[in-house]
């Protein structure tokens, strides 16, 4: 079984549309973090935890909101969707104080 | 400028060649991480390194510090190795994984 999961694996949905994505994660890990991926830009941090009572913003969390609800579940919530969140969404995890990151498959989110 | 840069941005090998994938950055770092991406598929990571080299079969990264410089290469390509590659820093003040654009590798058979 994968270590780093998520689902759906992909949505279509329209504008202004409530989405979650949701991510589990058997590593014991502390440290989980949500980004996107668009095309020519890379992967940029959306939000980031490392518990359940430490949530931080990335550097594009505008549009979008985080829930831990255990040390295994880090969901990521787009509360009106909008075109420009198409994206391939990634959700990660780290042991605390450093080390590898290891990434769920993804969900290609596509907003209409 | 983007603290990680990664060149090529695309790069097309035929089967058999040697590949190298440059990675510079501008921040002080505690590693480097170097991931692949196939099409469609998840990310995996490759190497996490912080000096000298490391091998895993065909591949082996390395490292310069004091130039802030990493380099990935492919030895004997494949058609199968054909992925986006990224490479990615992890800051000494931060805790945060800073990425490169990536580099998209397709080796021809």
């Amino acid at each position: 079984d994968a270590d780093v999961t998520q689902t759906p694996r992909n949505r279509i949905t329209k504008t202004g549309k409530r989405i979650m994505l949701e991510c589990s994660q058997t590593k014991g890990h502390d440290r989980m973090y949500w980004y996107r991926q668009d095309p020519g830009l890379g992967l940029r941090l959306i939000y980031y935890s490392f518990d359940v009572k430490d949530i931080n913003k990335g550097e594009i969390s505008d549009g979008y909101s985080v829930s831990r609800q255990a040390q295994a579940k880090f969901s990521l919530s787009l509360e009106s969707a909008i075109p420009n969140q198409t994206a391939l969404y990634f959700c990660a995890t780290r042991r605390g104080g450093g080390g590898e990151q290891f990434f769920g498959p993804g969900t290609r989110l596509t907003v209409l | 400028k983007n603290e990680v840069e990664q060149s090529p941005q695309n790069l097309t090998a035929q089967e058999g060649e040697f590949i190298t994938i440059n990675c510079s950055y501008s921040v002080g770092i505690s590693a480097l991480h170097w991931l692949q991406q196939h099409p469609g598929g998840g990310i995996v990571s490759l190497f996490m390194l912080s000096s000298g080299k490391k091998k895993h079969g065909r591949l082996i990264a390395t490292i310069n510090i004091q130039e802030k410089h990493s380099s990935l290469h492919i030895t004997a390509s494949h058609p199968r190795d054909s992925a986006v590659y990224i490479c990615a820093v992890s800051p000494e003040y931060g805790n945060k994984l800073v990425f490169g654009a990536g580099t998209i590798l397709r080796v021809k058979s």
